[in-house]
């Protein structure tokens, strides 16, 4: 079965340090989400490609996010430098989007604690 | 904004016990509606949904009916099991963007 993977599944980092997550989404899909899941504010849109082309990162906090897609087979999403408060779990999700209804795929996220 | 509301959790049930998670949304125009489930140490995945008003979207005995006049989308199932604990997620894909606004998450808890 085709699935969306991310590396690593858990990251523990101290304050200060890069972190970068990996994704490679399913073969011929269109779209790439990344989401950050917390217990206090759920699931969270930080920013999603279409084709390679980011469409929308205005939920990502720009002085310290990044993300990219330097081909279709990967996706990265980078902090620098990380924070306590980033601590979460990152999903990645891919597509085939063509008129907003179909369904997205998850991977089985990055659970990053930064100390 | 768009955004969507979930009755908070966690639900606790017997198995099979009739089950309801109530989910509204605000959204301009005319969204299509999904319901997420996560188990533990997983991704989501997709479990039902619904594109346009009326809609009734059903798999593995869930189902969930878009109703426009009262921006709901309530997820029920007739008869709970064990294997169905896990988190809900309702979420909703405005103006045919592809991406998804989620809820805050049910969590379901079934005993034997």
């Amino acid at each position: 079965d085709a699935r969306v993977t991310q590396t690593p599944r858990h990251k523990v980092t101290e304050m200060g340090q890069e972190v970068t997550m990996r994704c490679q989404p399913i073969l011929g899909h269109n779209t790439v989400f990344w989401y950050r899941q917390t217990m206090m504010q759920g699931l969270e849109l930080l920013a999603y490609f279409r084709n390679r082309a980011p469409l929308d990162d205005s939920g990502m906090p720009k002085d310290r996010f990044s993300a990219e897609m330097p081909d279709a087979t990967l996706a990265t999403l980078k902090i620098q430098p990380s924070e306590p408060r980033d601590s979460a779990v990152y999903f990645c999700a891919s597509g085939l989007v063509r008129t907003g209804d179909e369904k997205l795929f998850f991977g089985s996220g990055t659970q990053l604690s930064v100390l | 904004g768009d955004s969507v509301t979930q009755m908070e959790g966690p639900v606790t049930l017997s198995e099979e016990a009739f089950l309801t998670i109530n989910c509204t949304y605000t959204a301009t125009g005319y969204p299509s509606l999904f319901w997420y489930v996560q188990y533990p140490g997983e991704g989501l995945q997709l479990l039902l949904k619904a594109t346009k008003a009326d809609d009734k979207g059903s798999n593995k005995g869930f189902e969930a009916t878009y109703r426009k006049e009262t921006t709901s989308f309530h997820l029920e199932k007739g008869s709970v099991q064990v294997s169905d604990s896990a988190v809900y997620f309702c979420a909703l894909s405005p103006l045919k963007g592809g991406k998804l606004i989620f809820g805050q998450g049910t969590e379901l808890s079934v005993k034997p």
